[in-house]
């Protein structure tokens, strides 16, 4: 079955630098965007990019540009979020989300268990 | 981009029927039918309820209808149940090619 797994939690200082891996399986994983979600505690949901694993192409929310990185490696069927100069405001659940079956690009059917990252000094 | 908006709370008994809005520009929700809503227990992912602005994935109850006006996107569920108590965020796609989600909105089954 279609599966999403993310890394564990982390706790970072502000100013560091955050890298989220999520690792899929059950589905030739060139063939469908990947999109990233946070959540910070008790709030909504805010995306933050997409990355086409075919080829690399990514595209980002202006509020995290200049700060966020999505890359992938088509070796391992993962993809990863980094997010750097990490203030605690970045304190949230961060998710990957994939667009699978439906022929909707910006539908999410399949989550990842999510990634909690606190920045705390 | 601004949020897409909804109201922060809604309530209803059981076996009623609730109504959820989403309200956006004509730079997203009046301007494609890529509107999504998805429902999120505490401490849990979200889960898809409804995809282009009215269809149902396979598993979502036919209690749970979407629907479109204008700039305004609704989700209702009716014949309300207590495991519906969760909160509910819709999403659109936008003329800028990206996301926008809605503030989310907290359902009540009294």
């Amino acid at each position: 079955q279609v599966q999403l797994v993310q890394s564990g939690a982390e706790v970072k200082k502000p100013g560091a630098s955050v890298k989220v891996s999520c690792k899929a399986s059950g589905y030739t994983f060139t063939s469908y965007y990947m999109h990233w979600v946070r959540q910070a505690p008790g709030q909504g949901l805010e995306w933050m990019g997409i990355i086409n694993p075919s080829g690399g192409s990514t595209s980002y929310a202006q509020k995290f540009q200049g700060r966020v990185t999505m890359t992938r490696d088509t070796s391992t069927s993962t993809v990863y979020m980094e997010l750097s100069s990490l203030r605690s405001e970045d304190t949230a659940v961060y998710y990957c989300a994939l667009p699978y079956d439906y022929g909707d690009c910006w539908a999410f059917d399949i989550w990842g268990q999510g990634t909690m990252v606190t920045v705390s000094s | 981009q601004s949020a897409l908006t909804q109201p922060a709370s809604v309530s209803g008994s059981p076996g009623q029927s609730i109504t959820i809005s989403c309200t956006g520009t004509s730079s997203d929700v009046g301007g494609y039918n890529y509107v999504s809503w998805y429902q999120q227990h505490p401490g849990k992912a979200p889960k898809l309820m409804i995809y282009d602005v009215s269809n149902r994935p396979s598993g979502v109850s036919n209690r749970f209808s979407g629907s479109k006006s204008g700039n305004t996107a609704s989700l209702t569920i009716s014949g309300l149940q207590a495991e519906d108590e969760a909160d509910y965020y819709c999403s659109s796609y936008t003329s800028s090619s990206i996301v926008v989600f809605g503030g989310g909105t907290k359902l009540t089954v009294l």
